[in-house]
């Protein structure tokens, strides 16, 4: 089975640039979830997808990023424009049970972007 | 508030066994998870546990689950030096069952 693939792998932009991120998830799962971690710190939750409609925005910076989901299997998610702040590992990951107690998430490798 | 706490850093050597600790805030926890993110990679489930158990075994992995005192580990036995990498304690809680992460736990294992 193939797993949860990200592209690029790595990203080096100067601030105020934009950039994206595209995620294809596992074949069948409805939720993806993009989520930011920053270097020494666990995974912060950016948005969930249920096919492709929006659970969860409420930690997404709205003002600068932004994420679709068309035809509810890749995504792609949008820094526009990029801050200093924003230098971190962008983490997708799919689920095949959104928020069910037992689900068990599936994690890409991430795209590591450096804003310069 | 939701909150799960790591210790950073655990050194062993090669052999020995590993025990990360975790603690967590929420008692409506509902499970609970071990996630391992070797370098450069993305996070790994290795394994989880219901808040109803106590303990959980699987195969090198020990997990126990204190629910009174809020406390959880996970105990690696033999370990190896492909275990070295970052260790997060996870949490599904409160109402809308959102996964609260820890910070990590830097696992070096020294030859």
């Amino acid at each position: 089975e193939a797993g949860v693939a990200q592209s690029p792998r790595y990203k080096i932009i100067e601030k105020r640039q934009s950039v994206a991120f595209w995620c294809n998830p596992i074949s069948g799962h409805a939720t993806l979830y993009w989520y930011q971690q920053i270097l020494g710190q666990g995974p912060k939750l950016l948005i969930q997808f249920q096919n492709n409609g929006v659970v969860d925005d409420s930690q997404l910076p709205k003002d600068r990023f932004s994420a679709e989901r068309l035809k509810g299997v890749d995504s792609t998610l949008k820094i526009q424009p990029a801050k200093l702040e924003d230098s971190a590992v962008y983490l997708c990951a799919s689920s095949p049970f959104p928020r069910e107690p037992n689900e068990k998430l599936f994690f890409g490798s991430g795209t590591q972007l450096s804003v310069l | 508030g939701e909150d799960v706490e790591q210790s950073l850093f655990l050194s062993v050597r090669e052999g020995d066994s590993s025990v990360i600790n975790c603690t967590y805030t929420d008692s409506s926890s509902t499970y609970l998870y071990w996630y391992k993110q070797e370098p450069g990679a993305g996070l790994q489930l290795l394994t989880y546990i219901f808040s109803n158990m106590d303990m959980k075994q699987d195969q090198r992995l020990t997990v126990l689950l204190n629910k009174k005192d809020k406390h959880l580990s996970l105990r690696i036995a033999d370990t190896q030096t492909g275990d070295s990498a970052i260790y997060f304690c996870a949490e599904r809680a409160g109402n809308n069952r959102k996964l609260i992460w820890g910070l990590g736990t830097s696992l070096a294992v020294n030859p």
